[in-house]
């Protein structure tokens, strides 16, 4: 079964902290994504990358950044929180053309 | 819990019936789609698949239907359980090479018991 996983469940972090959020996959996926996930707005995607250090922008990369250094490994980056990034994220894996798997999500508050 | 819910349509449906979740995707270019479920305070889950060449798919208790003409798809679950219980979600590929998705805002299905 593939497996993704994230670092942590929940976090909660203060304004202008530098957050980062880790997500591997051991399924040697090319593909990997971080979205965002908010009431009534469903999952937005945020930046994804389809090989080792490729990136590129989603529907709303504004105020994070991403590095995938490894292949299993992909990570996002908010430079300096604020409070309206507070939201679950939820990173995926997939082979190209191919149905998407989900990590469970990090649930971050920025106080 | 996780309020992926709030502000979703909703279908509820009687234990043991049959449910019928739509969704109307945005681009004719469109050649896969998946449905997802996702329950409270968890990560996405892949139900089935279907590509643009055909236009049903089954698996275990549950059918895709694709209307290309009308750009609409379905989900069908048979004898509908509590454990049904969660948020749909539709996604589409509308090509190129890396195969992001793009989601749907989903639909919350509750069962009665």
């Amino acid at each position: 079964d593939v497996k993704v996983t994230q670092s942590s469940r929940y976090l909660v972090k203060r304004t202008g902290e530098k957050v980062f959020l880790e997500c591997v996959q051991d399924m040697d996926h090319e593909n990997m994504f971080w979205y965002r996930q908010d009431p009534g707005l469903g999952l937005r995607l945020i930046y994804f990358s389809y090989d080792v250090k490729m990136k590129e922008k989603g529907d709303i990369p504004e105020g994070y950044s991403v590095s995938r250094e490894k292949k299993e490994r992909f990570s996002l980056i908010l430079e300096s929180a604020s409070t309206n990034q507070t939201s679950m994220y939820l990173c995926a894996s997939s082979l190209r053309r191919s149905k998407a798997y989900f990590g469970p999500g990090t649930r971050l508050t920025v106080t | 819990g996780e309020s992926v819910g709030l502000h979703l349509p909703t279908l509820s449906v009687q234990e043991g019936d049959n449910s019928i979740i739509n969704c109307a995707y945005s681009n004719s270019a469109s050649d896969y789609f998946i449905w997802y479920k996702q329950e409270s305070g968890k990560g996405p889950q892949f139900i089935i698949d279907i590509r643009s060449n055909m236009d049903k798919r089954q698996g275990q208790r549950v059918t895709v239907l694709l209307n290309k003409t009308v750009k609409h798809l379905s989900l069908q679950i048979a004898a509908t359980q509590p454990g049904d219980s969660a948020v749909y979600f539709c996604a589409e590929n509308y090509g190129g090479s890396q195969g992001n998705l793009i989601f749907g805002k989903g639909t919350k299905l509750s069962v009665k018991p």
